[in-house]
């Protein structure tokens, strides 16, 4: 059984440019969550979809956005990128109402900005 | 917002030795307690758990405790191994299957 799976696995863009990260989630799994994890700190909540819908957002402008699609796969898009927005980005995905209502993450997509 | 603190930030033992963090959170509404383990570059992945109902969970040799009156729960690890060394997160939230509000870490480096 597949686990979470993100794509790409490395990116880099220059600052101004605009990025997009997918994730795919566990089957049966229709929660997805996106974190932010900048070197040597702990993950930083971004979004939460559940069921297609936002769920929560987390302290960050709004040039991050994100979308989640019928079959529960999930975009983050980033606008206008920034130095500052070099990171790892991890992608969770649980399900409501189970024993696995737990978080399992992806490997991330590390996104270098230069 | 919820303010989530770990101590220590680092910590070396000797293998076989025993490792104990400690995680203090401020809202009193979580109830859902993990501990999290990244290795260099890759994936945080979901060590043990705690629900609010619960005091104590054990894992051979892993166990967390809660004390959700002073609001702190903590990780110990037992027999120590060189496998051990990574870098260990608590993520108390309100929900399990929601929002995860991490700590900023605690290195554990476990010498042989």
């Amino acid at each position: 059984d597949a686990g979470v799976t993100q794509s790409p696995t490395h990116l880099i863009k220059t600052r101004g440019q605009h990025v997009t990260l997918r994730c795919s989630p566990i089957s049966g799994h229709k929660s997805v969550s996106w974190y932010q994890q900048v070197l040597g700190q702990g993950p930083q909540f971004i979004f939460q979809y559940y069921e297609k819908e936002e769920r929560g957002r987390g302290n960050f402008p709004d040039r991050f956005s994100a979308r989640q699609f019928p079959n529960y796969s999930s975009e983050l898009n980033v606008n206008a990128l920034l130095l500052g927005d070099s990171a790892l980005y991890l992608c969770a995905s649980s399900s409501k109402g189970t024993r696995e209502e737990t978080q399992y993450f992806g490997p991330g997509t590390r996104l270098l900005v230069l | 917002g919820e303010n989530v603190e770990q101590h220590p930030s680092t910590l070396s033992v000797q293998e076989g030795d025993s490792a104990v963090i400690k995680c203090t959170y401020s809202d009193s509404a979580s109830n859902y307690f993990p501990w999290y383990k990244q290795e260099l570059g890759k994936r945080p992945q979901l060590i043990i758990d705690i629900r609010s109902n619960v005091g104590e969970k054990k894992d051979q040799r892993i166990a967390v405790t809660l004390n959700k009156t002073a609001k702190h729960f903590s990780l110990h690890i037992t027999e120590t191994q060189p496998e051990d060394s990574a870098v260990y997160f608590c993520a108390p939230s309100t929900d399990s299957w929601g929002k995860l509000q991490f700590g900023a870490g605690t290195q554990v480096v476990v010498t042989p």
